[in-house]
């Protein structure tokens, strides 16, 4: 498959674990922050948002967590599972602007 | 099947060389745009388009062209290629008109090598 990056963060969990992974940004004026998945060989699948009023959002196996005292974002994923070995992008619609500013991504490896 | 596609997949060219890489969605969305994915750097984007004949650049546009004269068609330009442009450059469109949606589609992605 494609490589998306040689030099990510990666967070290694064993299957059933629970996986976290953090976004920190800078900009205070965004209208909602976003999660991306991205497969090998694969364009990246949106997989959640938040509106920036918000503190919690929950979807199926995944919780968003924004703090925005500290301008961290987090994604959680319940009993991860090997399916979703991917690089995990945070991304964020700033107000004013008609398009999303991704992060840099974090690979999330589940080994069996 | 709703989907983004891209031709061609993967392309090596020289330096100069014009090239197009195209872009087609089949879900009637009015907005698209083009990104490029490098190390380390995530995904930049290069052009956007709200609907049919509204362009606008992105973070980093020199070096691209792009036109959008139908709804469903959004290719990217390289008038000269140089090899800085080599790269990972993704599709993505979404509903949306006069405004960006949360959730973009992706094409499955174009891997350019410019020697």
């Amino acid at each position: 498959g494609e490589s998306v990056g040689l030099h990510l963060p990666t967070l290694s969990v064993q299957e059933g674990d629970n996986s976290i992974i953090n976004c920190a940004y800078s900009n205070s004026a965004s209208d909602y922050f976003i999660w991306y998945k991205q497969e090998s060989g694969k364009g990246p699948q949106f997989i959640i948002d938040i509106r920036s009023n918000m503190d919690k959002r929950q979807g199926q196996r995944v919780t968003v967590l924004l703090n925005k005292t500290v301008k961290h974002l987090s994604l959680q994923i319940a009993a991860t599972q090997p399916g979703d070995s991917a690089v995990y992008f945070c991304a964020e619609k700033r107000t004013g602007f008609q398009k999303l500013v991704f992060g840099t991504g974090t690979r999330l490896l589940v080994s069996p | 099947e709703a989907q983004v596609t891209q031709n061609p997949r993967y392309l090596i060219t020289v330096t100069g060389k014009k090239l197009t890489v195209t872009c087609s969605q089949n879900m009637n969305h009015e907005y698209m745009s083009w990104y490029r994915q490098d190390p380390g750097l995530g995904l930049r984007q290069i052009y956007y388009s709200m609907n049919v004949e509204v362009t606008d650049k992105g973070d980093v546009p020199e070096g691209y062209k792009v036109s959008r004269k139908e709804k469903r068609n959004f290719p990217l330009i390289l008038e000269s290629p140089s090899p800085n442009q080599t790269s990972l450059y993704f599709c993505a469109s979404s509903l949306g008109r006069d405004r960006v949606s949360n959730e973009q589609f992706f094409g499955p992605g174009t891997r350019l090598t410019v020697l």
